[in-house]
């Protein structure tokens, strides 16, 4: 089955550590997006890539990092400089120049203690 | 700068009552509109997209939404609620190479 895995389900980490959160897709996409999303704050984009070995900061990058290695791949590092980093963080994929039809992974809720 | 406003965050309904989610875009350009859906815990899911070919748009599980460019409203209704339509959902808008999304809006469905 084609679609987009994100893990693990919940993460618990400690304040001051950095903790990476992963997303792999094998539906051939090119371009992938990385949302956080609060309550009542809907999803705000913090990073997207439209092809391997670029990407473009989002609304909310400061305190993340992204890689794109890889078209499959797209890892999120929430860094010790995010203040706030306890959320439900989203992964998505697209086709290139499509991005009016996102397709979600199923989510990462991340504790930072 | 294209946006949507989701009116309510949270809307009670009774099971087998009409539903109505409201979403208000502004763009200066025609836009493409969209409702997705979320359940618990889980990622979202495209309910159904605006992309000017016709006014009224037919989703998945019941759901459409009628573009009026008059009141600049792309509202998402559902003639009879079921429990299983307890989620939340979000209206969002094109800008550039991105999708913007609303705020969201919880739907409760009282037996």
């Amino acid at each position: 089955d084609g679609g987009i895995t994100q893990s693990p389900k919940y993460l618990f980490r400690k304040e001051g550590q950095n903790v990476t959160l992963s997303c792999e897709q094998n539906l051939n996409h090119d371009a992938m997006y990385w949302y956080r999303q609060d309550p009542g704050q809907g999803l705000r984009l913090i990073y997207y890539s439209q092809i391997v070995n670029d990407f473009q900061k989002g609304d909310i990058a400061e305190g993340y990092s992204v890689s794109r290695e890889k078209k499959e791949s797209f890892p999120l590092t929430v860094t010790s400089a995010q203040k706030n980093p306890t959320a439900f963080y989203l992964c998505a994929s697209s086709i290139r120049g499509r991005q009016d039809t996102q397709y979600f992974g199923p989510g990462t809720r991340l504790t930072v203690l | 700068a294209q946006s949507v406003t989701q009116l309510g965050s949270h809307v009670s309904v009774s099971e087998g009552a009409l539903v109505l989610l409201r979403c208000n875009y502004s763009s200066s350009v025609p836009p493409y509109l969209f409702w997705y859906v979320q359940y618990p815990n889980q990622g979202l899911q495209l309910l159904l997209k605006y992309t000017s070919a016709a006014t009224l748009v037919k989703g998945i599980n019941g759901f459409e939404a009628e573009f009026k460019k008059s009141e600049t409203s792309f509202h998402l209704t559902k003639p009879s609620a079921h429990m299983s339509d307890a989620a939340e959902y979000f209206c969002a808008t094109n800008r550039d190479d991105k999708i913007i999304f609303g705020k969201g809006t919880r739907l409760h469905i009282l037996p």
